[in-house]
């Protein structure tokens, strides 16, 4: 099984900033991982897909890289509504797998 | 623009069994990929397991072998995740999710089911 580490457990910025999120895979797993958003009491909301395009509806100001290993969730000019968990998930082998998650807050 | 709803919330003793169902609604269901998730109180997300229904064949996650049972009916375009042998560890919300990409068993996952909070109790 595939073990996803993400990092940091905790991130906090300013309204307006940038987020950077990062996901590494113990094995490679190509550009097979996707990005989600999860808010208190709700589902995960897919974010990214194929490590770096965006699902359907979501703006620009998300973009996600990486590949292999090493994978990277950018948040530029933060908005209120993006304060939430993030998880990271890969699709390249059985089973899928999750990251532990980020939980991003207002500094 | 797909939907996916899900049975209400469960409250089981530990050692019963507890079936989810989920409901698809405006979309193709039988070549999507309907997979399970579940997430423990304040903790992460799991896959549990899923199912074509044109295939008709379910896949497990290790550790839920032997206790979990995934099926679909075509013809109301429902899923369904029965879990075995309920522990107080398996009290979680049980999401069902659709995967992006159709033909693809476990893929990226772009619609979900609202959740159905299962508890086991003792």
């Amino acid at each position: 099984e595939i073990l996803m580490t993400q990092s940091p457990g905790t991130l906090s910025v300013s309204p307006g900033g940038r987020a950077t999120l990062s996901c590494r895979a113990s094995q490679g797993v190509a550009t097979n991982l996707a990005w989600y958003q999860q808010k208190p009491g709700l589902p995960p909301r897919l974010l990214i897909y194929g490590a770096s395009t965006r699902a359907a509806g979501i703006p620009a100001r998300f973009s996600g890289s990486g590949s292999g290993t090493e994978f990277t969730l950018t948040i530029s000019s933060l908005q209120s509504e993006d304060f939430a968990g993030y998880y990271c998930q890969q699709y390249n082998n059985w089973p899928p797998t999750f990251g532990q998650g980020t939980n991003l807050e207002i500094k | 623009q797909v939907q996916l709803v899900q049975s209400g919330t469960e409250v089981k003793k530990s050692g019963s069994s507890v079936k989810v169902s989920c409901k698809a609604s405006g979309g193709s269901f039988r070549t999507y990929a309907i997979n399970w998730v579940r997430q423990a109180p304040g903790q992460g997300l799991e896959w549990v397991g899923g199912i074509i229904s044109f295939f008709g064949t379910p896949i497990y996650a290790q550790n839920f072998q032997g206790r979990v049972t995934i099926n679909a009916d075509e013809s109301t375009s429902t899923a369904y995740m029965e879990l075995t042998g309920l522990r107080f560890e398996d009290t979680a919300v049980y999401y069902c999710a659709r995967g992006l990409t159709p033909n693809h068993y476990y893929h990226a996952m772009d619609v979900w089911g609202q959740g159905t909070t299962v508890t086991v109790s003792s």
